[in-house]
């Protein structure tokens, strides 16, 4: 069975413009979620999607947002983009929702300059 | 508030020794817990989880975690390193009120010849 898959998996992209990412998960995991990671921060949880709806969200600005399609894949999109978004964005795939057991994808590093 | 503290930043190790990592939790409930590792510009492996019962848990490429309530702790160990397992190995606690992955700093492994 194929893992969790993130496109791109590298971009940089000027502040100011916005971002879409996107990550397919585990075929069957109906539940992806998002993570970002930076030296300073660390790990820290964005949000996950469940049915095409948001259930769950961290404390990030409403730049950051997402969406899920029927097939379950996810996008996450950040508008104005700030120095402080580079990061690698981890997506996160599991079975069902708020679910304990994650299967993370490959991430994308994204370079904001 | 809910943690994860990995108390040690940076950690070197000969091949062939043994290894622990060190995990503490801050956390009212029964924590369900994990340790991942991720390699320069990957994602996150699941290496070991716990949920219930046996305090001891196997892994995958031979590690191993004890659960201690009474400490509040999820220690990684294993008998002998190899260079392949020089990584970022992180610790996290499932939250069930945020319903998502708390993960500790990281702890980054070297290991010399």
């Amino acid at each position: 069975k194929a893992g969790v898959t993130q496109t791109p998996r590298y971009l940089i992209k000027t502040r100011g413009q916005q971002v879409t990412l996107s990550c397919s998960p585990i075929s069957g995991h109906r539940s992806v979620s998002w993570y970002q990671q930076t030296p300073g921060q660390g790990l820290q949880f964005l949000f996950e999607y469940f049915s095409e709806t948001q259930r769950n969200k961290g404390n990030f600005p409403g730049r950051f947002s997402g969406r899920q399609f029927s097939n379950s894949r996810s996008e996450m999109n950040v508008s104005t983009l700030e120095l402080g978004d580079s990061a690698l964005y981890l997506c996160a795939s599991s079975l069902v929702r708020q679910s304990p057991e994650q299967y993370f994808g490959p991430g994308t590093r994204l370079t904001v300059t | 508030a809910q943690s994860v503290t990995q108390p040690d930043i940076h950690i070197t190790v000969s091949e062939g020794a043994s290894l622990e990592l060190r995990c503490n939790y801050s956390y009212g409930a029964t924590p369900y817990l994990f340790w991942y590792v991720q390699s320069p510009g990957q994602g996150l492996q699941l290496l070991l989880k716990y949920f219930s019962g046996d305090t001891l848990v196997q892994g995958i490429k031979g590690f191993e975690a004890e659960f201690k309530r009474s400490q509040s702790s999820f220690n990684l160990r294993k008998p002998s390193v190899h260079w392949s397992d020089a990584a970022e190995y992180f610790c996290a606690v499932y939250s069930n009120s945020g319903y998502a992955l708390n993960f500790g700093k990281g702890t980054s492994l070297l290991v010399t010849p």
